[in-house]
Protein backbone atom coordinates (compact mmCIF):
# COMPACT_ATOMS: atom_id res chain seq x y z
CA UNK A 1 0.00 0.00 0.00
CA UNK A 2 0.60 4.02 0.06
CA UNK A 3 1.47 4.36 -3.49
CA UNK A 4 1.36 7.80 -4.50
CA UNK A 5 1.23 8.68 -8.54
CA UNK A 6 2.49 12.08 -10.03
CA UNK A 7 2.06 12.73 -13.72
CA UNK A 8 2.60 13.74 -15.88
CA UNK A 9 6.00 12.26 -16.13
CA UNK A 10 7.93 14.71 -17.72
CA UNK A 11 6.89 17.86 -19.56
CA UNK A 12 8.02 20.60 -21.75
CA UNK A 13 5.85 23.85 -22.41
CA UNK A 14 6.48 27.62 -24.11
CA UNK A 15 7.12 30.64 -21.82
CA UNK A 16 4.24 32.03 -21.09
CA UNK A 17 1.82 29.04 -20.41
CA UNK A 18 0.49 27.28 -17.54
CA UNK A 19 1.52 23.50 -16.50
CA UNK A 20 -1.22 21.37 -14.37
CA UNK A 21 0.61 18.79 -12.42
CA UNK A 22 -1.55 15.89 -10.47
CA UNK A 23 -0.89 14.05 -6.99
CA UNK A 24 -2.85 10.67 -6.44
CA UNK A 25 -2.88 9.09 -3.69
CA UNK A 26 -3.99 5.41 -4.74
CA UNK A 27 -5.04 3.47 -1.92
CA UNK A 28 -5.03 5.55 1.34
CA UNK A 29 -6.54 8.73 1.92
CA UNK A 30 -3.93 11.86 1.81
CA UNK A 31 -4.79 14.40 4.44
CA UNK A 32 -1.87 16.19 3.89
CA UNK A 33 -0.13 17.14 0.73
CA UNK A 34 3.33 18.34 0.37
CA UNK A 35 5.06 19.98 -2.74
CA UNK A 36 9.10 19.97 -3.31
CA UNK A 37 10.86 21.13 -6.18
CA UNK A 38 14.35 19.51 -6.47
CA UNK A 39 17.40 21.13 -8.50
CA UNK A 40 19.95 19.22 -9.56
CA UNK A 41 22.43 17.10 -7.51
CA UNK A 42 20.43 19.33 -4.33
CA UNK A 43 18.25 18.80 -1.62
CA UNK A 44 14.59 18.96 -1.35
CA UNK A 45 12.89 22.18 -0.79
CA UNK A 46 9.86 22.02 0.41
CA UNK A 47 7.23 24.99 -1.36
CA UNK A 48 4.16 23.90 0.71
CA UNK A 49 1.58 21.99 2.12
CA UNK A 50 -1.57 21.05 1.74
CA UNK A 51 -4.29 19.97 3.35
CA UNK A 52 -7.73 18.77 2.13
CA UNK A 53 -10.48 21.22 1.82
CA UNK A 54 -8.18 24.43 2.86
CA UNK A 55 -5.50 26.77 1.33
CA UNK A 56 -2.19 25.56 1.09
CA UNK A 57 0.59 26.83 3.41
CA UNK A 58 3.68 27.92 1.38
CA UNK A 59 7.13 28.15 2.71
CA UNK A 60 9.02 31.35 2.55
CA UNK A 61 9.64 32.97 -1.11
CA UNK A 62 7.40 30.58 -2.69
CA UNK A 63 4.87 32.69 -4.70
CA UNK A 64 1.33 31.15 -4.14
CA UNK A 65 -0.11 33.02 -6.96
CA UNK A 66 2.62 31.57 -9.25
CA UNK A 67 2.66 28.35 -7.62
CA UNK A 68 -1.29 27.61 -7.67
CA UNK A 69 -2.20 24.46 -5.22
CA UNK A 70 -5.25 22.60 -5.17
CA UNK A 71 -6.34 20.16 -2.80
CA UNK A 72 -9.61 19.15 -3.41
CA UNK A 73 -9.98 15.53 -2.29
CA UNK A 74 -8.63 13.28 0.13
CA UNK A 75 -6.41 11.08 -2.56
CA UNK A 76 -5.87 14.68 -4.80
CA UNK A 77 -3.93 17.83 -5.08
CA UNK A 78 -2.90 19.52 -7.97
CA UNK A 79 0.10 21.85 -8.79
CA UNK A 80 -0.41 24.52 -11.50
CA UNK A 81 3.00 26.60 -12.26
CA UNK A 82 1.19 29.84 -14.19
CA UNK A 83 2.95 31.97 -16.51
CA UNK A 84 6.25 29.84 -16.98
CA UNK A 85 9.41 30.93 -17.17
CA UNK A 86 12.57 29.19 -17.95
CA UNK A 87 13.69 29.73 -14.31
CA UNK A 88 10.99 27.32 -13.43
CA UNK A 89 12.12 24.58 -15.05
CA UNK A 90 13.02 21.48 -12.33
CA UNK A 91 12.06 18.56 -10.55
CA UNK A 92 9.03 18.47 -9.11
CA UNK A 93 7.75 16.35 -6.32
CA UNK A 94 4.87 15.59 -4.28
CA UNK A 95 4.46 13.64 -1.66
CA UNK A 96 1.05 12.09 0.41
CA UNK A 97 0.65 11.48 4.26
CA UNK A 98 -2.18 9.72 5.81
CA UNK A 99 -4.45 11.84 7.76
CA UNK A 100 -6.02 11.31 11.60
CA UNK A 101 -4.81 8.96 13.93
CA UNK A 102 -2.69 6.61 11.64
CA UNK A 103 0.33 5.55 13.52
CA UNK A 104 2.30 6.04 9.92
CA UNK A 105 0.42 9.31 9.68
CA UNK A 106 4.00 11.12 9.56
CA UNK A 107 5.45 9.20 6.39
CA UNK A 108 5.71 11.23 3.36
CA UNK A 109 4.95 8.82 0.23
CA UNK A 110 6.18 10.01 -2.60
CA UNK A 111 5.06 10.32 -6.27
CA UNK A 112 7.89 9.61 -9.22
CA UNK A 113 8.35 13.55 -9.90
CA UNK A 114 7.48 16.03 -12.97
CA UNK A 115 10.33 17.53 -14.78
CA UNK A 116 9.65 20.60 -16.43
CA UNK A 117 11.49 21.99 -18.84
CA UNK A 118 10.50 25.50 -20.32
CA UNK A 119 11.30 26.62 -23.38
CA UNK B 1 16.70 25.58 15.46
CA UNK B 2 16.23 21.89 14.14
CA UNK B 3 18.85 20.75 11.32
CA UNK B 4 19.55 17.51 9.47
CA UNK B 5 23.71 16.79 8.52
CA UNK B 6 25.03 14.42 6.00
CA UNK B 7 28.49 15.35 5.88
CA UNK B 8 29.65 12.40 3.23
CA UNK B 9 28.32 14.20 -0.27
CA UNK B 10 29.12 11.58 -2.37
CA UNK B 11 30.34 7.87 -1.38
CA UNK B 12 32.09 5.26 -3.96
CA UNK B 13 32.33 1.10 -3.26
CA UNK B 14 32.68 -1.61 -4.89
CA UNK B 15 30.18 -4.43 -5.05
CA UNK B 16 29.58 -6.45 -2.24
CA UNK B 17 32.08 -3.76 0.37
CA UNK B 18 29.66 -2.65 3.01
CA UNK B 19 29.03 1.27 3.52
CA UNK B 20 27.94 3.03 6.33
CA UNK B 21 25.94 6.47 5.39
CA UNK B 22 25.92 9.21 8.36
CA UNK B 23 23.37 11.19 9.70
CA UNK B 24 23.51 13.54 12.34
CA UNK B 25 20.41 15.20 13.73
CA UNK B 26 19.69 18.74 16.01
CA UNK B 27 16.27 19.21 17.54
CA UNK B 28 15.24 20.40 21.28
CA UNK B 29 11.93 18.64 20.85
CA UNK B 30 11.98 15.39 22.81
CA UNK B 31 9.43 13.69 21.01
CA UNK B 32 10.55 13.66 17.02
CA UNK B 33 10.64 11.48 14.10
CA UNK B 34 14.07 10.03 11.83
CA UNK B 35 14.22 9.08 8.80
CA UNK B 36 15.86 7.57 5.57
CA UNK B 37 14.87 7.57 1.81
CA UNK B 38 16.49 6.75 -1.04
CA UNK B 39 15.95 8.06 -4.28
CA UNK B 40 17.46 5.99 -7.67
CA UNK B 41 18.17 7.61 -10.57
CA UNK B 42 15.07 7.44 -11.70
CA UNK B 43 13.99 10.01 -9.46
CA UNK B 44 11.11 8.83 -7.24
CA UNK B 45 11.92 8.68 -3.75
CA UNK B 46 11.31 5.53 -1.85
CA UNK B 47 10.89 5.23 2.23
CA UNK B 48 12.69 3.19 4.21
CA UNK B 49 12.45 3.34 7.41
CA UNK B 50 10.90 5.54 9.93
CA UNK B 51 12.37 5.78 14.06
CA UNK B 52 10.57 7.54 16.45
CA UNK B 53 12.85 8.86 19.35
CA UNK B 54 11.48 6.80 22.38
CA UNK B 55 12.95 3.51 20.25
CA UNK B 56 16.67 3.48 20.11
CA UNK B 57 16.37 -0.29 19.19
CA UNK B 58 18.67 -0.95 15.86
CA UNK B 59 16.85 -2.10 12.99
CA UNK B 60 17.63 -4.73 10.40
CA UNK B 61 15.73 -5.50 7.24
CA UNK B 62 18.15 -7.31 4.82
CA UNK B 63 20.91 -6.02 3.67
CA UNK B 64 19.87 -2.44 5.54
CA UNK B 65 20.28 -1.76 9.13
CA UNK B 66 20.47 1.76 10.99
CA UNK B 67 22.08 2.66 13.93
CA UNK B 68 20.20 5.22 15.80
CA UNK B 69 22.05 6.63 19.39
CA UNK B 70 20.48 9.72 21.18
CA UNK B 71 23.80 10.04 22.65
CA UNK B 72 25.55 11.69 19.87
CA UNK B 73 22.23 12.65 18.02
CA UNK B 74 23.10 10.19 15.15
CA UNK B 75 20.71 7.82 12.83
CA UNK B 76 23.54 5.95 10.81
CA UNK B 77 22.14 3.61 7.79
CA UNK B 78 24.87 0.78 6.75
CA UNK B 79 24.21 -1.65 3.65
CA UNK B 80 25.98 -4.83 4.06
CA UNK B 81 27.25 -6.40 1.18
CA UNK B 82 26.55 -3.43 -1.21
CA UNK B 83 25.35 -4.13 -4.93
CA UNK B 84 24.85 -2.24 -8.18
CA UNK B 85 20.97 -1.54 -7.45
CA UNK B 86 22.00 -0.10 -4.24
CA UNK B 87 23.83 3.19 -6.10
CA UNK B 88 21.25 6.48 -4.88
CA UNK B 89 21.56 9.61 -3.32
CA UNK B 90 19.93 8.52 -0.06
CA UNK B 91 18.29 11.29 2.07
CA UNK B 92 17.96 11.38 6.03
CA UNK B 93 15.27 13.42 7.96
CA UNK B 94 13.63 14.77 10.58
CA UNK B 95 10.52 15.31 11.80
CA UNK B 96 9.86 17.51 14.95
CA UNK B 97 6.98 19.50 16.43
CA UNK B 98 3.21 19.47 15.59
CA UNK B 99 3.78 19.51 11.80
CA UNK B 100 4.39 16.72 9.45
CA UNK B 101 7.18 18.82 7.49
CA UNK B 102 10.53 17.08 7.24
CA UNK B 103 14.31 18.43 7.94
CA UNK B 104 15.80 16.99 4.97
CA UNK B 105 19.67 16.28 4.84
CA UNK B 106 21.73 17.00 1.37
CA UNK B 107 21.88 13.73 0.90
CA UNK B 108 24.31 11.08 0.22
CA UNK B 109 25.04 9.89 -3.20
CA UNK B 110 26.12 6.01 -3.36
CA UNK B 111 27.65 4.80 -6.31
CA UNK B 112 28.36 1.20 -6.30
CA UNK B 113 30.52 -0.26 -8.77
CA UNK B 114 31.28 -3.28 -10.09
Amino acid sequence: GAVVSQHPSWVICKSGTSVKIECRSLDFQATTMFWYRQFPKQSLMLMATSNEGSKATYEQGVEKDKFLINHASLTLSTLTVTSAHPEDSSFYICSASRGGTSIAKNIQYFGAGTRLSVL
Amino acid sequence: AQKVTQAQTEISVVEKEDVTLDCVYETRDTTYYLFWYKQPPSGELVFLIRRNSFDEQNEISGRYSWNFQKSTSSFNFTITASQVVDSAVYFCALNAGNNRKLIWGLGTSLAVNP
